[in-house]
């Protein structure tokens, strides 16, 4: 069964410009989580998505934003990219999110770099 | 607010030694606790998952216990082989889906 999948993989972008990160969840898993991990702040949490409605949702600005697709396939998208923004961007998968049980797979990641 | 402290930041060892990695975390109302190893520019591996209402899993050289009520988990590693040389995290699962609250990681190097 194949992983989590995350394109593109790298992404280069410029201060002001918006980016579109897409995930592939294993097949069968209808949860979708995305993560940012920094230098400076670890691994946080940007949100989860769940039969295409968003579950939850961590503590970042309005410009970051996600959707899930009836295939389960989520995107997320950040608008006037900022500096700050430059990190890896995880996505994980799991079959319900369900607390305590379900194992979160997840993907290589997508580094994004904001100049 | 849940936070998940991981000691030591980073551990250098000789191959073949037995080794432990400590995780806590100050809520103890958790659901889960997860274990991952995370190569350098990779993404993570799923080690171990612990139910809240389990003490340990095991899965070969790899032994994970949780001690809820004093909010404690470690991840025991016998064996200790180069290929184990990473950044393994400790995440903890509250009751909001599949959200996770991670730790900062411990850097393990094995050397040969």
């Amino acid at each position: 069964k194949a992983g989590v999948t995350q394109t593109p993989r790298y992404l280069i972008k410029t201060r002001g410009q918006q980016v579109t990160l897409s995930c592939s969840p294993i097949s069968g898993h209808r949860s979708v989580s995305w993560y940012q991990q920094t230098p400076g702040q670890g691994l946080q949490f940007l949100f989860e998505y769940f039969s295409e409605t968003q579950r939850n949702k961590g503590n970042f600005p309005g410009r970051f934003s996600g959707r899930q697709f009836s295939n389960s396939r989520s995107e997320m998208n950040v608008s006037t990219l900022e500096l700050g923004d430059s990190a890896l961007y995880l996505c994980a998968s799991s079959l319900e999110g369900r607390p305590g049980t379900d194992t979160q797979y997840f993907g290589p990641g997508t580094r994004l770099t904001v100049l | 607010k849940q936070e998940v402290t991981q000691i030591p930041a980073a551990l250098s060892v000789p191959e073949g030694e037995n080794l432990v990695l400590n995780c806590s975390f100050t809520d103890s109302a958790i659901y889960n606790l997860q274990w991952f190893r995370q190569d350098p520019g990779k993404g993570l591996t799923s080690l171990l998952l612990i139910q809240s209402s389990q003490r340990e899993q095991t899965s070969g050289r790899l032994n994970a216990s949780l001690d809820k009520s004093s909010g404690r988990s470690t991840l025991y590693i016998a064996a200790s082989q180069p290929g184990d040389s990473a950044t393994y995290l400790c995440a903890v699962g509250g009751s909001s889906g599949s959200r996770l609250t991670f730790g900062e990681g411990t850097q393990l190097t094995v050397n040969p």
